[in-house]
């Protein structure tokens, strides 16, 4: 499974865009990048998955490089219930494999 | 929209005791999992499940910690004998497995054990 590394935390104001970050220099060619919010006490939540090039949702957009070595997650205008961790998976082929967290990227959204 | 689903929210037990949570996986989904997130730490891998069987489980399900799909709905985590450290939250997830999909989470259960 590949490793991913992205901010452990960030901090925005409402009403900008904020893009996350995330490497997974060793991602093999069946992996899919998957991102999930996550708020407390609560269960992960999926935002966006992708391959590569961009992909756009009503929620987000998910920016993948040609090399696939990195993604951005772009969440736009956020607001302060977009306060949450962020985490960025790399998911192999269909997903009935396990996901591996890493520690995300905890995101503070102020007025 | 279809979702996973959890009971109870919340439990607290004393140590030693047995605990079952239970989870309603969305209706037409194939693999089932549980996840657990001790406060403050990263979501983690138990088990997987498919087929009536586990596929894969991690180091941190021992023998005190088993898995059943009793019918058509239901799918429960039982500890046997709880400790101090099983204290966490409990996240049930489920996949459809047929198309390339992504697992759904369940809103977990809060597991106290005194």
């Amino acid at each position: 499974l590949a490793k991913t590394t992205q901010p452990i935390s960030m901090d925005s104001y409402e009403g900008q865009e904020v893009n996350i970050t995330c490497s997974h220099n060793n991602i093999a060619t069946n992996d899919y990048i998957t991102w999930y919010q996550q708020f407390p006490s609560q269960g992960p939540r999926f935002i966006i998955q992708g391959y590569k090039t961009k992909v756009t949702n009503e929620v987000a957009s998910l920016f993948i490089p040609a090399d696939r070595k990195s993604s951005t997650l772009s969440l736009p205008r956020v607001s302060l219930s977009d306060t949450a961790v962020y985490y960025c998976l790399v998911v192999w082929n269909t997903g009935f494999q396990k996901l591996v967290f890493g520690t995300g990227t905890r995101l503070l959204v102020s007025p | 929209e279809p979702e996973v689903t959890q009971t109870p929210s919340h439990q607290v037990t004393q140590m030693g005791q047995e605990v079952i949570l239970r989870c309603v996986p969305i209706s037409n989904h194939l693999y089932f999992y549980w996840y657990r997130q001790i406060l403050g730490q990263k979501v983690e891998f138990l088990v997987s499940f498919y087929n009536n069987e586990i596929s894969e489980k991690s180091e941190i399900f021992d023998d005190q910690f088993s898995v059943e799909r009793p019918d058509g709905s239901n799918f429960t985590l039982k500890i046997r004998s709880t400790k101090l450290e099983d204290s966490a939250m409990y996240f049930c997830a489920s996949l459809n497995g047929t198309s390339k999909e992504t697992q759904y989470f369940g809103p977990g259960t809060r597991l106290l054990v005194l």
